[in-house]
C-alpha cells in the first residue's frame, strides 16, 4: 500500500477564487473522510463517503464547499469563493470496509492559504 | 456527541526522561480510542488504538496507552523519549454506536518538545 495521497500539498490563492483538492485513498478502502485543521487545533470532521455515496456532512461544510467521489475511488473537495477563514490544512483519511472500518489512515494534507 | 480533552497543550521533557500525555473523553457506553502523531507540515500517523480487549495497548516507537473506563481516560506514555519524538500528539475518539459512519473527534493536541 502506498498510503493516502493528497494533491496539491500547498495552495495559495486570492480571496474569491475557487480551489479544488484531490485525495487518493488506500487501494480498496471504501470509506473516505475529509477533515479540516486550523492552526493550534485538532482536525474537525467535514464529510464522509462510503464508496461513491456521501453519507454525512458536518455543519462546518457551508454551501461554498462541495465534495465528490464519483467512482468510489479518489475524491475531490472544492471550495468556491474562498474566504480568509478557509485558510487551514485539509486532511483526507480512508478506512477499509468490514471489521477494519474503525481505523482511519490519514494523508499528508493540503495546506491552503487564502490571501 | 463525544468530546476529547487533552489537558496539557505543551509538554517539555528532557531526552531519555519518561513522559505522559493526558487524554480524557466524555462518557459513553463504549468507545474506540486513538492516538495520532503529527510532525511539522505533515499528516497524522497512527500511534496506537484501543478497540477492545486488554486495556494496555502498545504502539509504534515505544509508546503505550492505558484505557481506564472508570476515569474515562486514555493517557499516552513512553518510558524514555528521544529528540525525534518532538511533535504534536492528538487523542481521538470514535463512538461505535452512532450511525456507523461516525467520524473521529479529536482533542486540541499536545505539543511534546524533547530537550537535549
Amino acid at each position: 500500500d502506498t498510503g493516502v495521497s493528497q494533491d496539491p500539498r500547498h495552495k495559495i490563492t486570492k480571496r474569491g477564487q475557487n480551489v479544488t483538492f484531490r485525495c487518493d485513498p488506500i487501494s480498496e478502502h471504501n470509506r473516505l473522510y475529509w477533515y479540516r485543521q486550523t492552526l493550534g487545533q485538532g482536525p474537525e470532521f467535514l464529510t464522509y463517503f462510503q464508496n461513491e455515496a456521501q453519507l454525512e456532512k458536518s455543519r462546518l461544510l457551508s454551501d461554498r464547499f462541495s465534495a465528490e467521489r464519483p467512482k468510489g475511488s479518489f475524491s475531490t473537495l472544492e471550495i468556491q469563493r474562498t474566504e480568509q477563514g478557509d485558510s487551514a490544512m485539509y486532511l483526507c483519511a480512508s478506512s477499509p470496509g468490514g471489521g477494519g472500518w474503525k481505523t482511519q489512515y490519514f494523508g499528508p494534507g493540503t495546506r491552503l492559504l487564502v490571501l | 456527541a463525544q468530546s476529547v480533552t487533552q489537558l496539557d497543550s505543551q509538554v517539555p521533557v528532557f531526552e531519555e526522561a519518561p513522559v505522559e500525555l493526558r487524554c480524557n473523553y466524555s462518557s459513553s457506553v463504549s468507545v474506540y480510542l486513538f492516538w495520532y502523531v503529527q510532525y511539522p507540515n505533515q499528516g497524522l500517523q497512527l500511534l496506537l488504538k484501543y478497540l477492545s480487549g486488554s486495556t494496555l495497548v502498545k504502539g509504534i516507537n515505544g509508546f503505550e496507552a492505558e484505557f481506564n473506563k472508570s476515569q474515562t481516560s486514555f493517557h499516552l506514555r513512553k518510558p524514555s523519549v528521544h529528540i525525534s519524538d518532538t511533535a504534536e500528539y492528538f487523542c481521538a475518539v470514535s463512538d461505535p454506536f452512532e450511525s456507523g459512519n461516525t467520524p473521529l473527534v479529536f482533542g486540541k493536541g499536545t505539543r511534546l518538545s524533547v530537550i537535549a
